[in-house]
């Protein structure tokens, strides 16, 4: 089945705990990107990456750090994470040479004590 | 970065009513896209419509580039539309791959 797939689903942890977020799709799409969504704001990106070892800095780069050494994967990482990024994160996925997010993974809870 | 409102942020309708949802952008886009998340919080793309009008079933979709802004047409509502409504947008050459969301509009369709 094509999917993209985020792991953990849910995570709750304290201020300063490193963290990795997941992501990983099987359809062989080039663009992944990282959004988190806070009420009132809609979804606000990340950090996006165009292909295998290029990423770029979206919105909202602050306090967050991706990698992209494969093309299926693309995580999420918070090295010292702070009650501010405590929201919903959505990681995406789409075909080269189509700026149509056609895939969405299914979303991570995370709160941040 | 382009700002992105969207309006209303909230609609309550009756199932079977006929509803017209607004995105306006402040600059000229490359990609405009229209995504709704249903209540459990998946995200699902509706509509890639930098111009011109789509339809696909109940939902339709207008985009007139030239005055920056984009309409979603959802016709004889039924409950399974509940959710958020979010447009999208790319910019210029300079911003390629870099998406800028609005708020949303909350929609609430009851029976």
């Amino acid at each position: 089945e094509a999917q993209v797939t985020q792991n953990p689903r849910y995570l709750i942890t304290v201020t300063g705990k490193k963290l990795t977020v997941t992501c990983s799709q099987n359809m062989n799409h080039e663009y992944m990107s990282w959004y988190r969504q806070d009420p009132g704001l809609g979804l606000r990106q990340i950090y996006y990456s165009m292909n295998v070892e290029v990423t770029d800095k979206g919105d909202v780069p602050e306090g967050y750090k991706v990698s992209r050494k494969e093309k299926r994967n693309f995580p999420l990482i918070l090295e010292s994470p702070s009650p501010n990024q405590t929201s919903l994160y959505f990681c995406a996925s789409t075909p080269a040479g189509r700026l149509l997010l056609e895939d969405f993974g299914p979303g991570t809870r995370l709160t941040v004590l | 970065g382009i700002q992105v409102e969207q309006s209303p942020p909230d609609l309550i309708l009756q199932e079977g009513a006929n509803s017209t949802l607004r995105c306006n952008f402040s600059d000229s886009v490359n990609n405009l896209q229209w995504f709704h998340q249903n209540p459990w919080g998946q995200l699902i793309n509706l509509f890639y419509i930098p111009s011109g009008t789509k339809q696909n079933g109940r939902l339709s979709a207008t985009t007139v580039a030239t005055e920056r802004y984009s309409l979603l047409y959802i016709s004889s509502s039924q409950t399974t539309d509940s959710g958020v409504y979010f447009c999208a947008v790319e910019g210029g050459a300079d911003s390629w791959g870099k998406l800028q969301f609005g708020a949303g509009t909350q929609v609430v369709v009851t029976p």
